[in-house]
């Protein structure tokens, strides 16, 4: 069975700097996607990035990229030039892309502050 | 487009009823997915609708049930509920089961 780990449950930034939330998964498979999602405080779940496993390329969007280490089963979000609103819970997610399993596996999810 | 909405948002129940949630996904989705979020367990998939058929079931009692209609709007139903019931469900919408989901704002039911 797939596993997805985040091992930071806490972290935090100064506005404006730069951080990196990690993420390790298991899993036998080969075609397969990873997303992070952002949950801010009392409201709805966000699709912040994803990354196909078939693709080399580091996915981004605008201040937010990933990098996938596919042998390593790692894939870490770096959020650049932090910002308040970027305090949320932050997840990371596995999905297969094989058969009719699509469910998503979750991490705990790592929470992050924003320092002014 | 209007995003995923969920009703109700909030809900107090106490052990032994049962509860229906709904959820309405993004005009045009057809793949509707429910997970359960409580702070020890965290995300746990539910189960997964496409096209009024039922795709994938996770590890939940068969109390916990769920339907979608032929408008792809879904609910799912929790019957004699239990204070570990107590949770923010969330449902997740997208174009088709490969799809990228997208999330409503969830129901947070309270069991007492």
């Amino acid at each position: 069975a797939q596993t997805v780990t985040q091992s930071q449950p806490e972290m935090s930034v100064q506005e404006a700097e730069t951080v990196t939330l990690s993420c390790t998964y298991d899993t036998s498979e080969s075609d397969y996607y990873l997303f992070w999602y952002k949950q801010p405080p009392s409201r709805q779940m966000i699709l912040v990035i994803r990354q196909e496993a078939y693709k080399q390329q580091n996915a981004t969007e605008n201040r937010f990229s990933v990098n996938f280490q596919k042998a390593a089963k790692s894939f870490s979000l770096k959020i650049s030039d932090s910002q308040l609103g970027d305090a949320a819970m932050y997840f990371c997610a596995y999905r297969s892309n094989a058969g009719n399993n699509r469910k998503l596996i979750w991490g705990l999810g790592t929470s992050l502050a924003v320092n002014p | 487009k209007a995003g995923v909405t969920q009703t109700p948002r909030y809900l107090i129940k106490t052990r032994g009823q049962q509860v229906t949630l709904s959820c309405s996904p993004i005009s045009g989705h057809r793949s509707v997915s429910w997970y359960q979020q409580t702070p020890g367990q965290g995300l746990q998939f539910l189960f997964e609708y496409f096209s009024e058929t039922q795709r994938n079931k996770g590890n939940f009692p068969g109390r916990f049930s769920g339907r979608q209609f032929s408008n792809s709007r879904s609910e799912m139903n929790v019957s004699t509920l239990e204070l570990g019931d107590s949770a923010l469900y969330l449902c997740a919408s997208s174009f088709g089961t490969e799809e990228t989901q997208y999330f409503g704002p969830g129901t947070r039911l309270l069991v007492l």
